[in-house]
């Protein structure tokens, strides 16, 4: 059975701190993982990551990927109160269009 | 406005009722999804399509129906709910060559009773 775990469940940190965030996963026939954020209602894209050691930044946020070990981090530096959300890690099957989601981790950052 | 629209945003109903959730895109993405929400669960897979007229199951199928006849329109119907199926629903397509890049929509928050 597909699994894509995620850690910590959820955290709480001060606003200038950097937070890691944290995707195993074991999925048959591997194509791509995911990150979203979530803030209030629909989850939006933040990273597709398919190859392992590529870092994909975006302002403050960055991810890898390890495929041979299976996991993603996703790095948030200088947090500031709007990257309160749930980030949700999923992965990409390379058959059709179907994704497994990892529970997700809530983030809470206090000013 | 673009993006997709999901009808309606809160219901209540109770056990044993038909219900049907709506779901229309705009931006003429082939594949569209319904995905559940529940707490520590993060998001399920209930139906998906990949394209107007085929449909195929996800994680959780059970209880749950859905049909794909045209391009835009995706309607989740549930024949007669249960208790468990009280959750925040969302809808979402993707474009075929960013497949993973899913566009949600709003959720639609149902509680059974």
């Amino acid at each position: 059975e597909d699994k894509v775990v995620q850690s910590p469940l959820s955290l709480v940190v001060h606003e200038g701190d950097t937070v890691t965030l944290n995707c195993s996963y074991e999925v048959t026939n591997f194509r791509s993982l995911l990150w979203y954020k979530q803030e209030k209602k629909a989850p939006t894209f933040l990273f597709m990551l398919t190859s392992s050691g590529i870092e994909k930044k975006s302002g403050r946020l960055s991810s890898i990927l390890d495929k041979k070990e299976l996991f993603s981090i996703l790095n948030i530096t200088a947090t500031q109160t709007g990257d309160s959300a749930i980030y949700l890690c999923a992965v990409r099957h390379a058959a059709g269009n179907k994704l497994t989601f990892g529970g997700g981790t809530r983030v809470l950052v206090k000013p | 406005i673009a993006g997709i629209t999901q009808a309606p945003t809160s219901q209540i109903l109770a056990a044993g009722r038909r219900m049907t959730l709506r779901c229309t895109q705009d931006m003429r993405h082939n594949a569209m999804y319904w995905y559940r929400q529940d707490l520590g669960l993060g998001l399920r897979l209930i139906h998906y399509s990949n394209t107007a007229g085929t449909t195929g199951k996800g994680e959780v199928p059970d209880g749950y129906s859905v049909s794909r006849a045209n391009t835009d329109d995706f309607p989740l119907t549930l024949a007669s709910a249960v208790p468990s199926q009280t959750s925040v629903y969302f809808c979402a397509s993707s474009d075929s060559d960013r497949a993973g890049e899913l566009f949600f929509g709003e959720g639609s928050r149902l509680t059974v009773l």
